[in-house]
């Protein structure tokens, strides 16, 4: 099992450009979800999903959109990227009411 | 809001020591807390989840306790190692916050044990 897996792991984006975060998990899990950690602000929810086809935001939704497809992918799309989406950007999976795996993570610079 | 505290921020041990990790939330209508290990650039590695109705957990040389009435949490390490040097989160996942029971983080312990 690969477990939860990131592409890509490093990105520089321009102000401005558009990009997609995927993620994938092996674990059939229902919950999926997409965090940001920032120094001095901890990890912080963007967007998350109980199902295929079903999203939600979280606490920092602005900026960001978000498909679930398959039950297996749960991509993070930033339109228009901006210098505040700075960030290391972390997706999670996990059965309902249970513990959430995280995968490495994806670093993000916006120039 | 949920506000998760942990405290201290970084900690410094030798090899050996058996050492205590806090954290503290305001809310105490919570679902479960967990507990995560994060290695330097890497992700959040899941060591011990406690549901609301359960005191402790352990695993290997973790015990992680839980005192919802206090709202506070420990995780404890026994005979710490140079491995285990990382930095250290705990997460709790309210009641209100509905079917995807999302979590909310602490800033983390930076632990370093010493050889």
């Amino acid at each position: 099992n690969a477990g939860v897996t990131q592409t890509p792991k490093f990105r520089v984006l321009k102000t401005g450009q558009s990009m997609t975060l995927l993620c994938a998990q092996d674990m059939n899990h229902e919950y999926m979800y997409w965090y940001r950690q920032d120094p001095g602000m901890g990890l912080r929810l963007i967007h998350y999903s109980v199902g295929e086809g079903t999203t939600a935001k979280g606490e920092v939704p602005d900026g960001y959109n978000v498909s679930r497809l398959k039950k297996q992918n749960f991509l993070l799309g930033l339109e228009s990227a901006a210098p505040s989406q700075t960030s290391v950007y972390f997706c999670a999976s996990s059965y309902p009411f249970r513990e959430q795996f995280f995968g490495p993570g994806t670093r993000l610079t916006v120039l | 809001k949920q506000e998760v505290t942990q405290i201290p921020a970084a900690l410094s041990v030798p090899e050996g020591e058996n050492l205590v990790l806090n954290c503290s939330f305001t809310d105490s209508a919570i679902y479960n807390l967990q507990w995560f290990r994060q290695d330097p650039g890497k992700g959040l590695t899941s060591l011990l989840l406690i549901q609301s109705s359960q005191r402790e957990q352990t695993s290997g040389r973790l015990n992680a306790s839980l005192d919802k009435s206090s709202g506070r949490s420990t995780l404890y390490i026994a005979a710490s190692q140079p491995g285990d040097s990382a930095t250290y989160l705990c997460a709790v996942s309210l009641i209100s916050s509905g079917s995807a029971r999302q979590l909310t983080f602490g800033s983390g312990t930076q632990l370093t044990v010493l050889p």
